[in-house]
C-alpha cells in the first residue's frame, strides 16, 4: 500500500528565505504526485502536479516541485516566501493508471514571519 | 462552473447520535471521495464513489457510510457518534480519465461532538 510522509509538520520562516518542504512515498509502481494547500479559512485547493515527463514541475504562485524517482521524493521548493504563504501544505500520491485512492501526508504547518 | 458544496457547514451533535453529510460535485464529475482532517493527522481517506458504485475504501469503522446517487451526488453517514470523530470532513470530486487523479475540494463539514 502507498503512503505518504511529511518530513516537517511545523516551518517558521521570515519573509523571503527559501522554502524546501520534503514529502517521501513509498509504493514500487508509477504513481501520481500532488501538492495541495489550505490557506486559513479557505478550501484545500491544488498548488501542483506531477503525471510524466520534466520531473521538475511549476506550479501557481511561484512554487515548484522536484520529482527524484531514485528517492521517491517530491518535495515542495520556493525561493523567497511571502508572508501570504502562510498554510498548511499537503503533498499526496496514488498509483498510476489504476482506479486507486489519493493518499495524502499528514501535513506541514508553514508560519511566514511578516 | 460551480465548485463542490456541502452541507452543512457545522454541526453540533452528541455522543449516540447519527449524522448525514451531503456533497454535491462539480458538474460533469462523477467521482465523490470523502476524508477525515483533524490537527497532526492530516487527511485520512473514507471513501470514494464513482458512478453510484464504491470503489475505495478507507479504514474506518463500520460506523462510517456513505453513498452516491445517479446525480454524482453523495452523502456519508456517521452512526452512533464518537467524541473522537469531531472534525472537518473534506468532499472532493473529480472528473474522469487522466484528470480523474486532481480532485476538487469543498469548503468542508465541521462536525463537533459533546
Amino acid at each position: 500500500a502507498q503512503s505518504v510522509s511529511q518530513h516537517n509538520h511545523h516551518v517558521i520562516l521570515s519573509e523571503a528565505a527559501s522554502l524546501e518542504l520534503g514529502c517521501n512515498y513509498s509504493y514500487g509502481g508509477t504513481v501520481n504526485l500532488f501538492w495541495y494547500v489550505q490557506y486559513p479559512g479557505q478550501h484545500l485547493q491544488l498548488l501542483l502536479k506531477y503525471f510524466s515527463g520534466d520531473p521538475l514541475v511549476k506550479g501557481i504562485k511561484g512554487f515548484e516541485a522536484e520529482f527524484i524517482k531514485s528517492k521517491f521524493s517530491f518535495n515542495l521548493r520556493k525561493p523567497s516566501v511571502q508572508w501570504s504563504d502562510t498554510a498548511e501544505y499537503f503533498c499526496a500520491v496514488n498509483a498510476k493508471n489504476r482506479d486507486d485512492k489519493i493518499i495524502f501526508g499528514k501535513g506541514t504547518r508553514l508560519h511566514i514571519l511578516p | 462552473k460551480a465548485g463542490v458544496t456541502q452541507t452543512p457547514r457545522y454541526l453540533i451533535k452528541t455522543r449516540g447520535q447519527q449524522v448525514t453529510l451531503s456533497c454535491s460535485p462539480i458538474s460533469g464529475h462523477r467521482s465523490v471521495s470523502w476524508y477525515q482532517q483533524t490537527p497532526g493527522q492530516g487527511l485520512q481517506f473514507l471513501f470514494e464513489y464513482f458512478s453510484e458504485t464504491q470503489r475505495n475504501k478507507g479504514n474506518f469503522p463500520g460506523r462510517f457510510s456513505g453513498r452516491q446517487f445517479s446525480n454524482s451526488r453523495s452523502e456519508m453517514n456517521v452512526s452512533t457518534l464518537e467524541l473522537g470523530d469531531s472534525a472537518l470532513y473534506l468532499c472532493a470530486s473529480s472528473g474522469t480519465g487522466i484528470i480523474r487523479n486532481e480532485q476538487f475540494f469543498g469548503p468542508g463539514t465541521r462536525l463537533t461532538v459533546l
